[in-house]
């Protein structure tokens, strides 16, 4: 059983659409890590976020904002007004105790925002 | 501050040939990984150090790749005797400690076997 999934394989929405890729993970561990990751046409993957499985606050950063639900072990991810420049692959990874703390990644999902 | 660095970014070589690609880790980051992605896939997890120890060699594909980390510094990840399925980006990330922290990625190495 896949550890992190992103059932959207691709999305594509027009710019200032506001969106959200998901991410439910599964883990057997109470102290935890989850963590997005960018990586645009360019290959460099760019952090977003870290969060650890002790804080549920939702996270606010511009035009992006994270919710995390330990009830339904999602950790969503929203783009507000979506901009051409947002296109991209969305990863979304676990780091977990039970795998010696190894990000485990998702398959990421194609974020396309067209003009 | 300077980020992972990489090198080379692109790299043509035969089938059969060995090719070495480095990394670069942040400066004071005691963990540095290996990853590949073949293309349009996600990461694929190789190789970790810990300082200039790597206790988990599992993920490596097979017995052609190898990596060393001197100095707990610069990592060599080489692979011998190239085959056409390595063609793929290789990504280096560091990380201030192993566990939890957070992995910073380079540009990657962008390797095609011919």
């Amino acid at each position: 059983a896949q550890k992190v999934t992103q059932a959207q394989t691709e999305i594509s929405v027009v710019e200032k659409e506001d969106v959200t890729l998901d991410c439910v993970y599964e883990t057997r561990d109470t102290t935890y890590y989850l963590f997005w990751y960018k990586q645009p046409p360019s290959g460099e993957l760019v952090f977003l976020i870290r969060r650890n499985s002790f804080d549920e606050q939702n996270e606010i950063s511009g035009r992006y904002s994270w919710n995390f639900q330990k009830s339904t072990s999602s950790f969503n991810f929203t783009i507000t007004a979506s901009q051409v420049v947002d296109s991209a692959v969305y990863f979304c990874a676990l780091s977990e105790l039970d795998s010696n703390y190894q990000l485990i990644w998702g398959a990421g999902t194609k974020l396309i925002i067209k003009p | 501050g300077a980020g992972v660095s990489q090198s080379p970014s692109n790299k043509v070589t035969e089938k059969g040939k060995d090719v070495e690609l480095r990394c670069d880790p942040i400066s004071g980051h005691t963990a540095l990984y290996w990853y590949r992605q073949r293309l349009g896939q996600g990461l694929e997890f190789l190789i970790y150090f810990q300082g200039n120890s790597a206790p988990d060699k599992s993920g490596l594909p097979s017995d052609r790749f190898s990596a060393e980390r001197t100095g707990e510094s610069v990592s060599t990840l080489t692979i011998q005797r190239t085959q056409q399925e390595d063609s793929a980006v290789y990504l280096c990330a560091s990380s201030l400690g192993y566990g939890s922290e957070t992995q910073y990625f380079g540009p990657g190495t962008r390797l095609l076997v011919l």
